[in-house]
């Protein structure tokens, strides 16, 4: 199967401060990337989509970076809330719509 | 609007039994796909379906798994001879077409004792 990995396995940030979630991915034929947020109980929310053909895109309060030389994806969330606190994963699609995700990142914001 | 539905939300089953989960999609949405998710982990590919016919089922572990779309909404998820090794989260997402975004379902929590 493919593999999608996060760089960081547990995050811990201050309310108000900016999160950088990591996301490396090994497919270079992948073309389309999507960070979702998980809470805990219910199913992976859709936060941001990025094409292969863009490298940045923004959304409220969060951005998607992507660089394809070296296969990597980050979400930016912008001056951080309690409300932020969950697992990020990252997808990728490189084959008919079937997206393969990472582990996930947990997001420890503290007040 | 309504979102993925997934029935039932927690299912506990004895080892050796079948059992069904159902989701109900996104109206209007053509594609729809199962994952399965356990502890600590992403969501594990199962099947793809684009309307009523499966267009990949690569990730079904086993013939123990089964899948059918039969009116192109509605879909239900089949495991017979249920093992401990089922217990999961399965989760189900629609999309309304190809490359777009999948919306997932809160999903069924299934215990297999």
């Amino acid at each position: 199967g493919e593999s999608v990995g996060l760089h960081l396995p547990t995050l811990s940030v201050q309310e108000g401060d900016n999160s950088i979630i990591n996301c490396a991915y090994s497919n270079s034929a992948s073309d389309y990337f999507i960070w979702y947020k998980q809470e805990s109980g219910k199913g992976p929310q859709f936060i941001i989509d990025i094409r292969s053909n863009m490298d940045k895109r923004q959304g409220q309060r969060v951005t998607v970076l992507l660089n394809k030389t070296v296969k990597h994806l980050s979400l930016q969330i912008a001056a951080t809330q309690p409300g932020d606190s969950a697992v990020y994963f990252c997808a990728e699609n490189n084959n008919f719509n079937k997206f393969y995700f990472g582990s996930g990142t947990k997001l420890n914001v503290k007040p | 609007g309504a979102g993925v539905s997934q029935t039932p939300s927690n299912k506990v089953t004895e080892k050796g039994k079948y059992v069904e989960l159902r989701c109900d999609p996104i109206s209007g949405h053509t594609a729809l796909y199962w994952y399965r998710q356990s502890l600590g982990q992403g969501p594990e590919f199962l099947i793809y379906f684009q309307g009523t016919g499966a267009a990949d089922d690569s990730g079904l572990p086993n013939d123990r798994f089964f899948a059918v779309r039969p009116e192109g909404s509605v879909s239900t998820l089949k495991i017979q001879r249920t093992e401990r090794g089922d217990s999961a989260v399965y989760l189900c997402a629609s999309s309304l077409q190809t490359e777009s975004p999948l919306h997932f379902g809160n999903g069924t929590r299934l215990t297999v004792t």
